[in-house]
């Protein structure tokens, strides 16, 4: 049964700082990894897909990268700021159906 | 597009009674997802449709629960009879090109 995990669970970090969100996942068989933005009181925005076939994918500030061999994908995230305060979750897609970390949820202070 | 539509935001209901919660996929969209969202399980599939036929339904928790999409731009999750362990924001999302696009979810408080 693939199981999804995120550390940190949380993070509190400055105003401009570069940081890393990771996602792991216990099956490698995946046909595809998705992060997603959930803020207070809201539903989840697609932030980055990538494919099993891609290393990785771009978004303005945000960089995804995804090592399918050994189970992980990290998110970065550049020049952080306090509006990239909420919470992240990946997803993986197993045939189906998106399984789903239970996230990491981030502030940034000014 | 006004996305997926779910109502109502928020539910409070006693034990016991029914809840009816309600979405509209975005036009187009052939897949339809219900999940739950709780603190302590995070967000948990509980079924999902493609073209309006139930694909997936073994993340329901029990016979309490029950989901219809009668067409293609509307569903509904019900729980008969209601019980306080159903609290949580259940959350409705439609599939298109390998995404998947989420409501605002429905608060639901069962007393």
């Amino acid at each position: 049964k693939q199981e999804v995990t995120q550390i940190p669970a949380a993070l509190s970090v400055p105003e401009g700082e570069n940081l890393v969100l990771n996602c792991s996942f216990t099956d490698s068989a995946i046909y595809n990894l998705q992060w997603f933005r959930q803020d207070p009181g809201k539903g989840l925005t697609s932030l980055l897909l990538i494919q099993s076939s891609q290393r990785e994918q771009t978004s303005g500030r945000l960089n995804a990268s995804l090592d399918k061999s050994s189970g992980r994908s990290t998110l970065y995230i550049a020049a952080s700021q306090p509006g990239d305060s909420a919470t992240y979750l990946c997803a993986v897609k197993d045939t189906d159906k998106l399984i789903f970390g239970t996230g990491t949820r981030l502030q940034v202070f000014p | 597009d006004a996305g997926v539509i779910q109502s109502p935001r928020h539910e409070v209901t006693e034990m016991g009674q029914e809840v009816t919660l309600r979405c509209k996929p975005i036009s187009g969209h052939n897949s339809l997802f219900w999940y739950r969202q709780t603190m302590m399980r995070g967000l948990e599939l509980l079924i999902y449709f493609n073209n309006n036929v139930p694909i997936d339904d073994s993340g329901m928790p029990e016979d309490r629960f029950s989901a219809k999409m009668p067409n293609a731009s509307f569903s509904t999750l019900k729980i008969q009879p209601s019980e306080p362990r159903d609290s949580a924001v259940y959350f409705c999302a439609s599939w298109y090109n390998e995404k998947l696009f989420f409501g605002s979810g429905t608060q639901l408080s069962v007393l």
